[in-house]
C-alpha cells in the first residue's frame, strides 16, 4: 500500500526566503509524484509532477521538487517566497502498480507568508 | 478550455434528504473520481471510475453510490445524508496515467 507524510503541518517564512515543505512517500512500484496547491475557497491546481523522467522537476510559480529514491522525499521548494505563495500544499501519489490508480494525498501543509 | 464541472457549489441540507452532486468533464478522461477533504486528513477517495459502466470503491465509501452512465459524466448520489458527510467534495479526472483535474469543489452541510 501507498502512503504519504508531509512533515510539516504549518510552515511560515518572511517573503522573499527560501520555502521547503517536505514530503516522504512509500510505494512498492516506480511512483508517479505530484504537488498540488489549493488557494482557500478554490480548487486544486498542479504544480508540478514526477512520472520518471527528470529526478528534478520543474513547476509553475518558480516551484521545483526533487525526487529523491534513496530518501523516498519528494520535497517541493521555491527559492523566494512570494505573498501570492500562501495557500495549502498537498503531495499526492499515484498508485501504478494496481488497477485502482488511487491518488493518494498527504495531511496538507499550510504556508504562511509573512510581509 | 479543459475542465472539470462541479454543482452545486454549495449545499445546505437536512439529514436524510436525497441529494445528487453533479460532476462533468470535456477532456474525454477514462477515469473519473471523487475524493472528500477533511481538516488534517487531505483528500480521501469515495469512489471512482475507470470508464463508462465500470465503477467502484475507494477508501471511504459508506453512505455513498455513484454511476456513470456517459464518459463525461461522473455524479455522486447521497440517498440518506447524515451530518457526518458534511464535508469538502471534489471530483476529478484524468487518463489512467496522468495527473487529475478537478473541480472547484462542492462544500456540503447536512444539519
Amino acid at each position: 500500500a501507498q502512503s504519504v507524510t508531509q512533515l510539516d503541518s504549518h510552515v511560515s517564512v518572511s517573503e522573499g526566503t527560501p520555502v521547503l515543505l517536505r514530503c516522504n512517500y512509500s510505494s512498492s512500484y516506480s511512483p508517479s509524484l505530484f504537488w498540488y496547491v489549493q488557494h482557500p475557497n478554490k480548487g486544486l491546481q498542479l504544480l508540478l509532477k514526477y512520472t520518471s523522467a527528470a529526478t528534478l522537476v520543474k513547476g509553475i510559480n518558480g516551484f521545483e521538487a526533487e525526487f529523491k529514491k534513496s530518501e523516498t522525499s519528494f520535497h517541493l521548494t521555491k527559492p523566494s517566497a512570494h505573498m501570492s505563495d500562501a495557500a495549502e500544499y498537498f503531495c499526492v501519489v499515484r498508485d501504478m502498480d494496481t488497477g485502482r490508480r488511487a491518488l493518494t494525498f498527504g495531511s496538507g501543509t499550510r504556508l504562511q507568508v509573512q510581509p | 478550455e479543459a475542465q472539470v464541472t462541479q454543482n452545486p457549489r454549495y449545499l445546505i441540507t437536512v439529514t436524510g434528504k436525497k441529494l445528487t452532486v453533479t460532476c462533468s468533464q470535456n477532456m474525454n478522461h477514462e477515469y473519473m473520481s471523487w475524493y472528500r477533504q477533511d481538516p488534517g486528513l487531505g483528500l480521501r477517495q469515495i469512489y471512482y471510475s475507470m470508464n463508462v459502466e465500470v465503477t467502484d470503491k475507494g477508501d471511504v465509501p459508506e453512505g455513498y453510490k455513484v454511476s456513470r452512465k456517459e464518459k463525461r459524466n461522473f455524479p455522486l448520489i447521497l440517498e440518506s445524508p447524515s451530518p457526518n458527510q458534511t464535508s469538502l467534495y471534489f471530483c476529478a479526472s484524468s487518463t489512467m496515467n496522468t495527473e487529475a483535474f478537478f473541480g472547484q469543489g462542492t462544500r456540503l452541510t447536512v444539519v
